[in-house]
C-alpha cells in the first residue's frame, strides 16, 4: 500500500513548456484533489474530483487542466507553464463513506518555472 | 462551506500542552470539524476530527464547544517535533471540496 504517490518530486521548467504531474492512490479512494503552495502561504484548491469521469474547478483552476480517467490517477497539466505557477503541488486523496474520513495527501511535487 | 478563523501564530513551551483555537460560528448541523498540521514543507498530515462530542487518538484531542461554533485542539506535551502550522477546516460530506484557511503556526520553544 503505497498511499498516494507523486511524481515527479522535483521540476524546472521554462515558461511556455507544457508538463503533466501525476498522481496515483493505491486505496480505491473516489475523491482526489490538487492543492497548490506558495513559499509562506496556505493550501489553495486547483482542480478536485469526486470520481472517475468527474472533475470540478476549485479555488484558482485558471493555467492548469485535469482528467479522471481511472479511479487511480489524476493527472495535472501545465498548458503553458508561467513563473506565477512556481509552487509546490500537494495532490490528496479521500475515500467516500458515512463518517467523513480524511485527507491523505502526497509529498508535493516541487515546481520551478524559468 | 462554513469559515474558519485561527490565530495567526502561537507559542507554546516545551512540555506543555498546545491549546488552539478555532471559530466557525456559520458551522452547520452535519459539517465536522477537521484538523491537519504541516512541517515545513510537508504534505498536510491529518491529526483528529470531529463532529459535536469531544474526540481524543494518540496525536490530541478536539474539544468542540456545545454550540459548535468553536473548538480547540490540545497537544498535552507540546515537543519541538510539534513546531508546525496547523489547520481548522469544516465540511460536510464525502465529496465537499475542502479548502485549507491561512492556518495557525505553533512554535514549540525548548
Amino acid at each position: 500500500n503505497a498511499g498516494v504517490t507523486q511524481t515527479p518530486k522535483f521540476q524546472v521548467l521554462k515558461t511556455g513548456q507544457s508538463m503533466t504531474l501525476q498522481c496515483a492512490q493505491d486505496m480505491n479512494h473516489e475523491y482526489m484533489s490538487w492543492y497548490r503552495q506558495d513559499p509562506g502561504m496556505g493550501l489553495r484548491l486547483i482542480h478536485y474530483s469526486v470520481g472517475a469521469g468527474i472533475t470540478d474547478q476549485g479555488e484558482v483552476p485558471n493555467g492548469y487542466n485535469v482528467s479522471r480517467s481511472t479511479t487511480e490517477d489524476f493527472p495535472l497539466r501545465l498548458l503553458s507553464a508561467a513563473p506565477s505557477q512556481t509552487s509546490v503541488y500537494f495532490c490528496a486523496s479521500r475515500p467516500p463513506g458515512r463518517l467523513n474520513q480524511p485527507q491523505h495527501f502526497g509529498d508535493g511535487t516541487r515546481l520551478s518555472i524559468l | 462551506d462554513a469559515k474558519t478563523t485561527q490565530p495567526t501564530s502561537m507559542d507554546c513551551a516545551e512540555g506543555r500542552a498546545a491549546n488552539l483555537p478555532c471559530n466557525h460560528s456559520t458551522i452547520s448541523g452535519n459539517e465536522y470539524v477537521y484538523w491537519y498540521r504541516q512541517i515545513h514543507s510537508q504534505g498536510p498530515q491529518y491529526i483528529i476530527h470531529g463532529l459535536k462530542n469531544n474526540e481524543t487518538n494518540e496525536m490530541a484531542s478536539l474539544i468542540i464547544t456545545e454550540d459548535r461554533k468553536s473548538s480547540t485542539l490540545i497537544l498535552p506535551h507540546a515537543t519541538l517535533r510539534d513546531t508546525a502550522v496547523y489547520y481548522c477546516i469544516v465540511m460536510k460530506t464525502s465529496y465537499d471540496k475542502v479548502i485549507f484557511g491561512p492556518g495557525t503556526s505553533l512554535s514549540v520553544i525548548p
